[in-house]
């Protein structure tokens, strides 16, 4: 399974833009890059996920390098509620519908101060 | 529209023993894997289970066992408890051939003494 490099930790200050980087080197062309954070006493909750192109929804925003090797999650307006830990995992769309399975690194460990 | 859901949320346990964690799906999914957090590391993936089958194993020992039942609820056993075993047990469900996203639960604490 390709592996993901993320910073240990980041902090933010409330209402300011955050974007929180991920490296992925080894990436193959059939995985996709998927982001899911994990707030304090809960489990870990989808957050965005994209193969090619840049993706958006009501959460955040997903930034792909045009040669997939990196990655950056944008929350537009980080708010108290958004200090968790993010996860940045590669999986073969194919292959992980089949199994559940997600490889979880350590993630980024985000901080926002009001 | 309930969630995941998992019982009991908090347990303890001493060595040797046996434990039993359950978990309901959501809604219309028919696809449930766990997976084992211990403290300050992400999870890993510890086996799914569909049509009532295991379908994949992570790297666990035999102690950890599974079921699921035609209600697509499931069942994760752990026998012969070691003090390493402690951590957060998270259950999440999916709908197989739909979107590859997966919906946690809050996770079952599990404390060995």
């Amino acid at each position: 399974d390709a592996k993901t490099t993320q910073p240990n930790s980041m902090e933010s200050n409330e209402e300011e833009p955050v974007h929180l980087p991920c490296n992925h080197s080894t990436i193959s062309g059939t995985d996709y890059i998927h982001w899911y954070r994990q707030l304090p006493s809960q489990g870990p909750e989808y957050v965005i996920h994209g193969l090619t192109s840049n993706v958006n929804n009501r959460m955040a925003s997903l930034a792909i390098a045009e040669d997939r090797k990196s990655s950056t999650l944008i929350l537009h307006r980080a708010t108290l509620r958004d200090a968790a830990v993010y996860y940045c995992i590669l999986s073969n769309e194919g292959g992980s519908s089949n199994t559940g399975k997600l490889i979880f690194g350590q993630g980024t460990t985000l901080q926002v101060k009001p | 529209d309930a969630g995941v859901t998992q019982s009991p949320t908090h347990l303890i346990k001493t060595r040797g023993q046996q434990v039993t964690l359950r978990c309901s799906p959501k809604s219309g999914h028919d696809t449930v894997s766990w997976y084992q957090q211990a403290l300050g590391q992400g999870p890993q993936f510890i086996f799914q289970y569909y049509e009532e089958e295991e379908r994949q194993r992570g790297n666990f020992p035999d102690r950890f066992s599974g079921h699921q039942f035609p209600n697509y609820s499931s069942e994760l056993n752990v026998n012969a408890l070691l003090l390493g075993d402690s951590a957060l047990y998270l259950c999440a469900s999916s709908f197989t051939g739909g979107s590859e996203k997966l919906f946690f639960g809050s996770g079952t604490q599990l404390s060995v003494l």
